[in-house]
């Protein structure tokens, strides 16, 4: 059973545009949730990360809105550009485990083309 | 990528082979997890340790094993590899004390080929 399901998994946008991935959870007792972003040949980077005691968060051009009610979050990327295009991974854990462990989305490939 | 080195970097083997990876990390972090990370499948943790020969099983933990004597390795084992066992091979670390984020950070990866 997938605990965090992403779509789209692909996702192709003009340079200048706004990409949106989007994520939903089933599990009420998840209470944070990071975006991951990889570029091909790497590992996975933390991109931003939101708790559900706010709705959004921004960071420069990426933004987390989270809607607790509908157990869904999404990420945001404002003003795309070819550096944005990479995999992006959103997840979910509960602080209160003792094991830390992330659960992860399918991933979105993004390309953004000139 | 946060003192985490891989090793090795790719490797080619054959089925039914034993095959050990290797993840070294220099954080002095707690939690270890090794991932596999496979198109259309995302990320999904194999096993991971939450201390020095304190480990446990993830989702896909069928064919592999691990190992962590020390608190800066943690050994991933192919039993008897199998071509359904060719994928990219993520380690992370986490060290949970450092509140309030819970952010993993990924080594490099191993791709690994089984023919």
């Amino acid at each position: 059973q997938q605990q965090v399901k992403q779509s789209p998994q692909s996702l192709i946008v003009q340079k200048g545009g706004i990409s949106i991935i989007n994520c939903a959870y089933e599990n009420t007792a998840f209470d944070y949730f990071p975006w991951y972003q990889q570029f091909p040949g790497k590992g996975p980077a933390l991109l931003i990360a939101i708790r559900p005691d706010v709705s959004e968060k921004k960071e420069g051009r990426f933004t987390i809105s989270f809607n607790k009610s509908a157990k869904q979050f999404s990420l945001h990327i404002m003003d795309s550009q070819p550096g944005d295009s990479a995999t992006y991974f959103c997840a979910a854990n509960t602080r209160g485990s003792t094991l830390g462990r992330l659960y992860f989305g399918r991933g979105t490939q993004l390309t953004v083309w000139p | 990528d946060a003192g985490i080195t891989q090793s090795p970097r790719h490797k080619v083997t054959e089925t039914g082979t034993p095959v050990t990876l290797r993840c070294h990390q220099t954080e002095n972090h707690r939690y270890m997890y090794w991932y596999r990370q496979d198109p259309g499948h995302g990320l999904r943790l194999i096993h991971y340790s939450y201390g020095v020969k304190d480990t446990d099983k993830g989702e896909v933990s069928d064919g592999y094993s691990v190992s962590r004597s020390k608190t800066e390795d943690f050994l991933l084992t192919l039993e008897s590899a199998t071509s359904s066992q060719t994928s990219v091979y993520f380690c992370a670390i986490s060290d949970r004390l450092a509140v309030p984020t819970d952010t993993q950070y990924f080594g490099p990866g191993t791709r690994l080929t089984v023919l």
